[in-house]
């Protein structure tokens, strides 16, 4: 069964607007990472937040991280056409055998 | 050339054939797993392997098999495919050795089975 759950499942903004996806889980965790796939590629690493983290910076993306209630966002600022793709978390279990569970995602079109 | 490369890219097959989906990668990575891509479904774990020695089994292999040639490479096989094996399918790597424990993706294989 999946960890992470997206949330929304789908945005639609316009470029230079922010955008933020959420992300929910189940279990304990070691790290959640952030994904992002274009349309029918490979994923790519974004971002990684350790379970004794709140929040972590890379350029234009935020990442926050919430275990009391088991959530995390991904914040996109000033967003560009470039940046339309889905956008995916993914939780490595504490104690677990350090394979990644990934959620449904959340798919993002930013409008020029 | 791509660190992670997938062959074949694309392929339709017949229901009750014997498929195999390569990878093969560059990166001296450990790790190594086997994805699967539905719509609206994500990615789930079919197989993982952390050496040549170590087969693991993820949330969903039934109908499938792995085989870790070398720490190079790690084949996916669909003994006998079935339509609701009609899928994107990706290859992983990780480093051991890294603390972030990111995941590098293959560009994907597209089954479709009739």
């Amino acid at each position: 069964s999946q960890q992470g759950e997206e949330d929304p499942q789908a945005l639609s903004i316009q470029e230079g607007e922010n955008a933020t996806m959420n992300c929910s889980y189940k279990t304990s965790i070691n790290n959640l990472q952030w994904y992002r796939q274009n349309s029918g590629r490979g994923l790519v690493h974004l971002i990684l937040i350790r379970s004794n983290e709140r929040e972590k910076h890379s350029g234009r993306l935020r990442v926050t991280l919430d275990t009391s209630k088991k959530s995390s966002s991904l914040l996109i600022t000033a967003s560009r056409a470039a940046d339309t793709a889905s956008y995916f978390c993914a939780t490595m279990t504490q104690g677990g055998s350090e394979k990644l569970v990934f959620g449904k995602g959340t798919k993002l079109t930013v409008n020029p | 050339d791509a660190d992670v490369t997938q062959t074949p890219r694309n392929r339709i097959t017949k229901t009750g054939k014997r498929i195999m989906l390569e990878c093969s990668q560059t990166k001296g990575h450990d790790r190594m797993y086997w994805y699967r891509q539905d719509p609206g479904l994500g990615l789930r774990l079919i197989y993982y392997s952390f050496d040549v020695k170590d087969i693991n089994k993820g949330e969903i292999s039934d109908g499938y098999s792995v085989s870790r040639q070398a720490q190079a490479k790690f084949s996916l096989s669909l003994e006998s495919a079935i339509p609701n094996q009609t899928a994107l399918y990706f290859c992983a790597t990780s480093d051991l050795r890294s603390e972030k424990r990111e995941l590098f993706f293959g560009e994907g294989s597209r089954l479709t089975v009739l």
